[in-house]
């Protein structure tokens, strides 16, 4: 059974910094992609970052270029995700969600979320 | 990077109703879409994927059709358990990213 279990949510001043994580277990981690996907209070889906199988290579949303890094340990079945600069507007659930392919895809097995809250 | 619009916004609708849902495409996609089932408080579920394809488990009474800028899910009989909010999702090939239409929610009438 796929598992995906995202942690590390928290409340963080503007301008700080969080990181989160999230272990998956139940599949070839390494032979797929992995997305951070988040959804503001009352709002749809925003898709975040990506990153390969491998941990070459890494996409991300404009929203966050700049100021969030995506890896993995592919090691530990565990994806990351580094948040600096912190704006109000990046408070939201984020969700930790495996991909299709080993690149992009769809995002087929999904964590529970976690709540980032950003605010003085 | 291409925009997915899902009309409508909201929809009411009665248990044993039949629906469809519209996600359409700033341009030509092939069949590379899918569809997601959110309840509150809940992540997203996957239900459809390359734009007519059910993932497995997902009840039959769910399908998606369409290719190239226009697609629908469509329930052909509704259950309770179905009203949430839907989303398409398409991941975009240059520049590489992943995009969501802004959701359709699924109330009951």
């Amino acid at each position: 059974e796929v598992q995906v279990l995202e942690s590390g949510g928290d409340l963080v001043q503007p301008g700080g910094s969080l990181r989160l994580s999230c272990v998956a277990s139940g599949f070839t981690f390494s032979s797929y992609g992995m997305s951070w996907v988040r959804q503001a209070p009352g709002k749809g889906l925003e898709w975040v970052s990506a990153i390969s199988g491998s941990g070459d290579t890494t996409y991300n949303a404009d929203s966050v270029k700049g100021r969030f890094t995506i890896s993995r340990d592919n090691s530990k079945n565990t994806l990351y995700l580094q948040m600096n600069s912190l704006r109000a507007e990046d408070t939201a659930v984020y969700y930790c969600a495996s991909l299709t392919g080993s690149f992009l895809g769809y995002c087929d097995y999904w964590g529970q979320g976690t709540l980032v809250t950003v605010s003085s | 990077a291409i925009q997915l619009t899902q009309s409508p916004s909201s929809l009411s609708a009665s248990v044993g109703d039949r629906v469809t849902l519209t996600c359409r495409a700033s341009q030509g996609i092939s069949s590379a879409l899918a569809w997601y089932q959110q309840k509150p408080g809940k992540a997203p579920k996957f239900l459809i994927y390359d734009a007519s394809s059910l993932e497995s488990g997902v009840p039959s009474r769910f399908s998606g059709s369409g290719s190239g800028t226009d697609f629908t899910l469509t329930i052909s009989s509704l259950q309770p358990e179905d009203f949430a909010t839907y989303y398409c999702q398409h991941f975009n090939s240059y520049p590489q990213s992943l995009t969501f239409g802004g959701g359709t929610k699924l109330e009951i009438k």
